[in-house]
Formats: C-alpha cells, structure tokens, sequence
C-alpha cells in the first residue's frame, strides 16, 4: 500500500464549478502538506501549503487537512479553463530535510 | 522558473549505455533534488544534495549517483541505462532550510531503448 493515495482522474468539470480534490494517507508522522500543480510537459509549481490540521485560502484555492482522518483536500472555486492540469499533493514527516512523499496526481480538466 | 534548467531537455539511449544528466540552477541555493516521475507512481525522490559533495539517497536510487561538485551543477548519473530507466527526470532546489517549497526545473524525458 503507498503512503499517499490519489485518485488519478480524470476528473472534467464545466467552467465555473466548484473543484474538490483530495489524497488520503497512511502515515500520521506527516505534518506538513502541500499541494502542487503541473501543467502537460512542465515541472510541477507549489500552490498551497498547510502545517498539521487546519484550512487556508489564497484566493479561489482553499486548502484543507484532517489530520484525525488521515485526509487532505484542496478546493478550487469558479473554476477556469487554465486550471486544467494534474494536482499533485505532497507532504513530508518532520526532520526529514525536506523529504517530500508525492501522490500519483489528479488531472483535472475544466471545459468551457 | 527559479533559475534552473535541466540538459538534456529529450534523450534517447540504448540499454547499457552511461547517461548523465544535469541541473543547473544559478541562485545558490544549498538544497537541489533529483527525483522521476512515471504514470502510477507520480514524483519519487532519487537522490538529493544539501551542499557541494553532500549528497544522500532517496526512495530509488538503485542504479543511479549523483555529484555536485560546485553550488549551481547537480549531476544524475545512469552507470548503464535500463528500459526501467525510461522517465521523466526533475531536477527541484529548496530556497532555505526554513521553507519545505521546493520550485522544479522543467524536466528532462529519457527513453531508454
């Protein structure tokens, strides 16, 4: 079994819906979780980051961890086309020099 | 981008053939990371340096070394190449020991044949 599961899609929505994108993990020495975003043939870009439980907003992503069940999400509100790509969730154990343990990523389309 | 470019960008080899591959970034940082990435398996960490000859392995680093000898070069060595070799490599650096971000070149795809 991987430490970090991720449904791998695809997932297609219409412009405008909401978005809900999530991993499940194993392991609850992870505390710091993040999440990724990779556009076809390009390297993946941080979009949120989150410390232990909790939810945090950067503009029309939320992001958010229950640590009780193991869970992470990210939100994506009034979804666009130029969100179309694969979202990638990562996280990492403490004291691990920056580790990162990677889910298999979610591709998302969004069609107009 | 982070100042860091990956070369070659595409390679195609033949199974048993030295491959090297290398990730240049020009800000300094101390932290750089080599990891594939395959369809079900997603981005697995090959090897990473926290400094110029300090190096360590990751989750796959059978068959793969690494060496940085100066700040900006990190350098992927595939001794003899095998068709399980056959990625998309990512060259990544962390900014600072106090940030887990970590910002990713833009690939390199190796077919090995």
């Amino acid at each position: 079994q991987k430490e970090v599961e991720q449904d791998p899609g695809p997932l297609s929505v219409p412009e405008g819906a909401i978005v809900s994108l999530n991993c499940t993990y194993s392991n609850s020495a992870f505390q710091y979780f993040m999440w990724y975003r990779q556009y076809s043939r390009k390297g993946p870009e941080l979009l949120m980051y989150t410390y232990s439980s909790g939810n945090k907003e950067d503009g029309r992503f939320t992001a958010q961890v229950d640590k009780s069940s193991k869970y992470i999400s990210l939100f994506i509100r009034d979804s666009q086309p130029s969100d179309s790509a694969t979202y990638l969730c990562a996280m990492r154990y403490t004291g691990t020099a920056s580790k990162l343990t990677f889910g298999t990523g979610t591709r998302l389309q969004v069609t107009l | 981008d982070a100042g860091i470019t990956q070369s070659p960008r595409h390679k195609v080899t033949e199974t048993g053939t030295p491959v090297t591959l290398r990730c240049h970034q020009t800000e300094n940082h101390r932290y750089m990371y080599w990891y594939r990435q395959d369809p079900g398996h997603g981005l697995r960490l090959i090897h990473y340096s926290y400094g110029v000859k300090d190096t360590d392995k990751g989750e796959v680093s059978d068959g793969y070394s690494v060496s940085r000898s100066k700040t900006e070069d990190f350098l992927l060595t595939l001794e003899s190449a095998t068709s399980s070799q056959t990625s998309v490599y990512f060259c990544a650096i962390r900014p600072g020991q106090d940030t887990d971000t970590q910002y990713f070149g833009p690939g390199t795809r190796l077919t090995v044949l």
